[in-house]
């Protein structure tokens, strides 16, 4: 039973550059989430997936950023033009469950992340 | 207006003793989860443990419990025995809203360090 995979770990880029990072869910979750952290603070929610559908987004995610799930299994993450700010830690977490009102734990499982470095 | 509010940047304590991390959190509504996570140096969070706002008891996981007090939106995490491998941070996070897709909001971490 593996956990969420997320790739690469470490990403040095140049500002400028654009990077993608990939993350594969556990297999028999649909939903899938995004986050960043900085240094020192807190994850903070970056978009959300439902199988293939992006149901939200965070103001957070400029329109420098996209996220993809094409066939409702790994997304991809990619930033254009890399700013120094954009420098952290992207992670990723899966779910499973179901539409409309729950009280289902839905707990996100997370992985290791891609640690971002823009210099 | 910050969601979940964590205290306690950092904290020592003494293997084989028990830790309390303090958590309070703000929401106007009225189904909520609440959840504990564990960040080792390695980065990967590591999910420890949920109480649903509708859950009468305190939840328990081994050695980890949630100390869930309603009315004065608190919910501490108690680690009992404490191990070398419980050096790490570690995040309080909820989940507001009804539905169980809601993003999870996460307060700024408890650095705990435990002395042999």
């Amino acid at each position: 039973d593996t956990g969420v995979s997320q790739d690469p770990r470490h990403k040095i880029t140049k500002r400028g550059q654009n990077v993608t990072f990939r993350c594969d869910p556990i297999s028999e979750h649909n939903r899938l989430y995004w986050y960043r952290q900085t240094l020192g603070q807190g994850p903070e929610f970056l978009t959300y997936f439902q199988n293939e559908a992006q149901l939200e987004k965070s103001r957070l995610l400029s329109d420098r950023f996209s996220a993809e799930r094409p066939k409702g299994s790994f997304s991809t993450l990619e930033i254009q033009r890399t700013e120094q700010g954009d420098s952290a830690m992207y992670l990723c977490a899966s779910s499973f469950g179901t539409s409309g009102v729950s009280k289902a734990k839905n707990i996100q499982y997370f992985g290791a992340g891609t640690r971002l470095s823009v210099l | 207006a910050q969601k979940i509010t964590q205290t306690q940047p950092g904290m020592f304590v003494q293997e084989k003793e028990a830790v309390t991390l303090d958590c309070t959190y703000d929401t106007s509504d009225q189904s909520y989860g609440l959840f504990w996570y564990k960040q080792p140096s390695s980065g990967e969070m590591i999910f420890l443990i949920y109480q649903g706002s509708y859950d009468e008891q305190n939840a328990t996981e081994g050695r980890y419990s949630l100390n869930f007090q309603k009315a004065r939106k608190s919910a501490n995490l108690v680690i009992s025995a404490s191990q070398l491998g419980d050096s790490a941070m570690y995040f309080c996070a909820m989940r507001e809203g009804r539905s169980s897709a809601s993003k999870i909001i996460f307060g700024s971490g408890t650095r705990l360090s435990i002395r042999p």
